[in-house]
């Protein structure tokens, strides 16, 4: 697509659900990113995939958070038993790796509301 | 202490006027980037402008600038001729260290032009 495309737009969680938020990159972008925004703030780093491969997690603040981009291009964002402190927008973003300085494309992303 | 910090919460520009956005980093590291994003209402973030710490001259993109003091640390954006719709957030962001991908966002500053 001409976007990087996630879905849902929204979502509202009961504590404790799970849920799963997806990113369609851009086709043929190799790199795809994770980010979360909480409200009034920065996006922060959360995960990095170069192809279906994990290259870098240490952002993922728990074991409840997994992500995976298992044929290296729809990417999903999965955080189990949510707590409210999860609540906050969650941004994906792709670029051609060997672009990284022109900027990478980010998606519209996903609000999380955990109630 | 913070990476990026961007000391304008909000600013206010008049339509037609130019405006300076402030970003100050720190980082030892020799080899660095530093980026400007927009995120309108929409909530995507879009990429401005891209300015590497070898970099001779100031990076220019249409109507934005990027007024880069390295002695000062500082990477400020300059948006000219401003328009309706440039009313929105705008966050600094920089990438440290070569072929790295992480970015590292400041809190951001709340545009609003005025007509």
């Amino acid at each position: 697509g001409a976007g990087v495309s996630q879905s849902p737009r929204y979502k509202v969680a009961k504590r404790g659900q799970d849920v799963a938020l997806r990113c369609d990159p851009i086709s043929g972008h190799v790199s795809l990113f994770w980010y979360q925004q909480a409200l009034g703030q920065g996006p922060e780093f959360l995960t990095y995939f170069q192809n279906e491969a994990q290259l870098d997690k240490s952002g993922l603040p728990s074991d409840r958070f997994f992500a995976e981009r298992p044929e290296g291009s729809v990417s999903t964002l999965k955080i189990q038993r949510t707590q409210q402190e999860d609540s906050a927008v969650y941004l994906c973003a792709s670029s051609h790796t060997d672009r990284v300085n022109y900027g990478y494309t980010f998606g519209s992303g996903t609000r999380l509301t955990v109630v | 202490a913070q990476k990026i910090t961007q000391t304008q919460p909000g600013m206010f520009v008049q339509e037609k006027e130019a405006v300076t956005l402030d970003c100050t980093y720190d980082t030892s590291d020799p080899s660095y980037g530093l980026f400007w994003y927009k995120q309108p209402s929409s909530g995507e973030m879009i990429f401005l402008i891209y300015q590497g710490s070898y970099d001779q001259q100031n990076a220019t993109e249409g109507r934005y600038s990027l007024n880069f003091q390295k002695a000062r640390k500082s990477a400020n954006l300059v948006i000219s001729a401003s328009q309706l719709g440039d009313s929105a957030m705008y966050f600094c962001a920089m990438r440290e260290g070569q072929g790295t991908y992480k970015y590292i966002f400041g809190t951001g500053t709340r545009l609003k032009v005025l007509a």
